[in-house]
């Protein structure tokens, strides 16, 4: 079964500058998970997805980050426009059900966003 | 509030010992109790969870940890530890409290020496 998929695993952009990340789940799952985990802590939820309609985005920075997952299945988180406090590794997970069914979820290996 | 608290920031453990890494919750009502390991450069890989029945579970790697619902822990464990279990250890919790989304400890760095 292949994993969830992020791309690009690395990305370098000065600040104000825009950035994407492109996350595939794997196939079948219904929640889509992006988390931002900055160096020496646990991860921080962004937005959760069910399907293609959003369950939590109470800690998405809405002024400058956007997400969406059209169609349910692939999603892409836009950072625009990039700050320094932004640098941090960014984590897309999948799982088969949401979270209140005690559902694990599984994560790619993360996009490591550097602002300078 | 929902919360998690790993009180050690690194645990070291010479190979072949046994290890435990401590995890310490709150939480209304009944938990769903996770742990995760994450490895250089790599995404969070789940290893084992509890959700309901016995309160030792087994996961993936020969690791397990035990729910201990009078001292709200879930501390993972492992009989003999190699050191290929190095890494970053996460304990993750939900409840009703915070509407079942994953409230995370700050994880603990472990080291295991040869």
């Amino acid at each position: 079964e292949a994993g969830v998929a992020q791309s690009p695993r690395y990305k370098i952009i000065e600040k104000r500058q825009s950035v994407a990340f492109w996350c595939n789940p794997i196939s079948g799952h219904a929640t889509l998970y992006w988390y931002q985990q900055i160096l020496g802590q646990g991860p921080k939820l962004l937005i959760q997805f069910q399907n293609n309609g959003v369950v939590d985005d109470s800690q998405l920075p809405k002024d400058r980050f956007s997400a969406e997952r059209l169609k349910g299945v692939d999603s892409t988180l836009k950072i625009q426009p990039a700050k320094l406090e932004d640098s941090a590794v960014y984590l897309c997970a999948s799982s088969l059900r949401g979270a209140e069914g005690g559902t694990e979820a599984f994560f790619g290996q993360g996009t490591r966003l550097t602002v300078v | 509030a929902q919360s998690v608290a790993q009180p050690e920031d690194q645990v070291n453990v010479a190979e072949g010992n046994p290890l435990t890494v401590k995890c310490t919750y709150s939480v209304s009502g009944n938990p769903y109790l996770f742990w995760y390991v994450q490895y250089p450069n790599r995404g969070l890989q789940f290893l084992l969870k509890y959700i309901t029945g016995d309160n030792l579970v087994k996961g993936s790697y020969g690791f397990e940890a035990e729910f201990n619902k009078s001292q709200t822990s879930f501390h993972l464990k492992k009989p003999s530890a190699l050191v290929s279990d190095s890494a970053l250890y996460f304990c993750a919790v939900s409840g009703m409290d915070s509407n079942y989304q994953l409230i995370w400890g700050a994880g603990t760095k472990l080291i295991i020496k040869p």
